[in-house]
């Protein structure tokens, strides 16, 4: 059973426009939450993160908002650029396991010129 | 600056073979990690160490095992490679100091096919 679900596999946006990216979790004792981008033929690359005591973490484009009662996080990218083309993966961690990550299975993004 | 370094990046294995993936970090990290890729599963864990000497089992450790007898390598090891194995396998470590949350820094992986 998936604790970490991204469930759109992919997302084409316009360059300039909005990639909004969604992720839903199970396990509520997560306490910890952070997005990875993957170019293919490379490692994950961690992008940003947020802690359950917060509900929005900023960092220049990129932007995640958690919503604890629905279980529900979402990372924002304004503006898209083409760049930004790559497999978004979610994970999730709890600090009384061992803060190991548990992912989700990742959103295939395309930015268009 | 390597940080992860993953070794080999590709190989082809026959079904009964046994090899050993070799991951070593120069960051001085004290927790290290190695996650298989399966299309559309995202990343799993397969075994992790929290510091030299010590190893952990991950969520999906059955058919591996693994050694940290150096601070800055972890190998995994597969004894007898099946189909099922097939994967892009990824190691990753992190600092254990500052605050708990650090990010993980990952390899570029290593593709293994069994046939």
């Amino acid at each position: 059973d998936q604790q970490v679900k991204q469930n759109s596999p992919s997302l084409s946006v316009q360059e300039g426009r909005i990639s909004i990216l969604n992720c839903d979790y199970t396990n509520s004792m997560f306490d910890y939450f952070l997005w990875y981008k993957k170019y293919p033929a490379e490692g994950p690359t961690f992008l940003i993160s947020i802690s359950s005591i917060k509900d929005k973490n900023e960092d220049g484009r990129f932007t995640v908002f958690l919503n604890k009662s629905a279980k529900h996080l979402s990372l924002h990218i304004v503006p898209s650029q083409p760049g930004d083309s790559a497999v978004y993966f979610c994970a999730a961690s709890e600090k009384a396991a061992g803060n190991k990550l548990t992912f989700g299975g990742g959103t295939r993004v395309l930015v268009k010129p | 600056n390597a940080g992860v370094t993953q070794t080999p990046k590709f190989r082809v294995l026959k079904t009964g073979q046994s090899m050993t993936l070799l991951c070593a970090q120069d960051m001085n990290h004290e927790y290290m990690y190695w996650y298989r890729q399966d299309p559309g599963m995202g990343l799993r864990l397969i075994h992790y160490s929290v510091g030299e000497g010590t190893t952990a089992k991950g969520e999906v450790p059955d058919g591996y095992n693994v050694s940290r007898l150096k601070k800055q390598n972890f190998l995994l090891g597969l004894e007898s490679a099946a189909p099922s194995q097939t994967s892009v396998y990824f190691c990753a470590s992190r600092s254990h100091q500052g605050f708990d949350n650090q990010p993980q820094h990952f390899g570029d992986g290593t593709r293994l096919s069994i046939l």
